[in-house]
């Protein structure tokens, strides 16, 4: 079945730093990935979304590429504010309205100033 | 803003008690999901409504784990008898008929410790 390997967090940077948090996934097909985000006490919020390889999302000044050779879908950001304090998962889904989300065990960010 | 409601936000409850979650989805959203989240782990899918069928629960402990929406609108979780392994975050989330998957909005979740 389909599957999400992300990074174990938690993980800690200062502010401005780069982060990149890795993600992998098995699925058949070629499913739709994204990146979810879930700050303390709300729900999760989509973040960004790529349907095809090579897409690239972004927002919020992260972004990831959909890398259909090496089934990765990692996440960067070139400099980390306090705010971007929260837990993010990657996620992928098949194609079709019948299809669900799977997600990643999550990784847990904590940026100090 | 819309947003998907439940309550309680928090629920302490003893091993073989019952205890049931409410969930009320965005206005005109007839797809309403319930997820169950452990601690360390992803979300994952208990069970999908469209209006008030359930179309997949094929996840759900259904000796233990009960779901219903009866008018379509609201939904309730129940548990009965609760056990020590069903702390989690439960999760409802919800989405207008015939979109794709990742677009739910996802309420703040119910956590529920088993003591």
């Amino acid at each position: 079945g389909d599957s999400v390997t992300q990074m174990e967090g938690p993980v800690t940077l200062s502010e401005e730093a780069c982060l990149t948090i890795n993600c992998t996934y098995t699925a058949t097909g070629y499913p739709s990935l994204f990146w979810y985000v879930q700050y303390p006490g709300e729900g999760l919020q989509l973040l960004l979304k790529a349907t095809k390889a090579d897409d690239k999302g972004s927002n919020k000044g992260f972004e990831a590429t959909y890398r259909k050779e090496t089934t990765s879908f990692h996440l960067e950001k070139g400099s980390v504010q306090v705010s971007d304090s929260a837990v993010y998962f990657c996620a992928l889904s098949g194609t079709g309205t019948a299809s669900k989300l799977t997600f990643g065990t999550g990784t847990r960010l904590q940026v100090t100033l | 803003e819309a947003e998907v409601a439940q309550s309680p936000r928090y629920k302490i409850t003893e091993k073989s008690q019952a205890v049931a979650f409410w969930c009320d989805p965005i206005s005109g959203h007839a797809t309403l999901y319930w997820y169950r989240q452990i601690l360390g782990q992803g979300p994952e899918l208990l069970v999908q409504f469209q209006d008030e069928s359930v179309v997949d629960d094929s996840q759900l402990p259904k000796d233990r784990f009960s779901a219903e929406r009866l008018k379509g609108v609201d939904s309730t979780l129940k548990i009965q008898p609760a056990e020590l392994g069903d702390s989690a975050m439960y999760l409802c989330a919800s989405s207008l008929p015939g979109t794709a998957a990742h677009e739910q909005f996802f309420g703040p979740g119910t956590r529920l410790t088993v003591l």
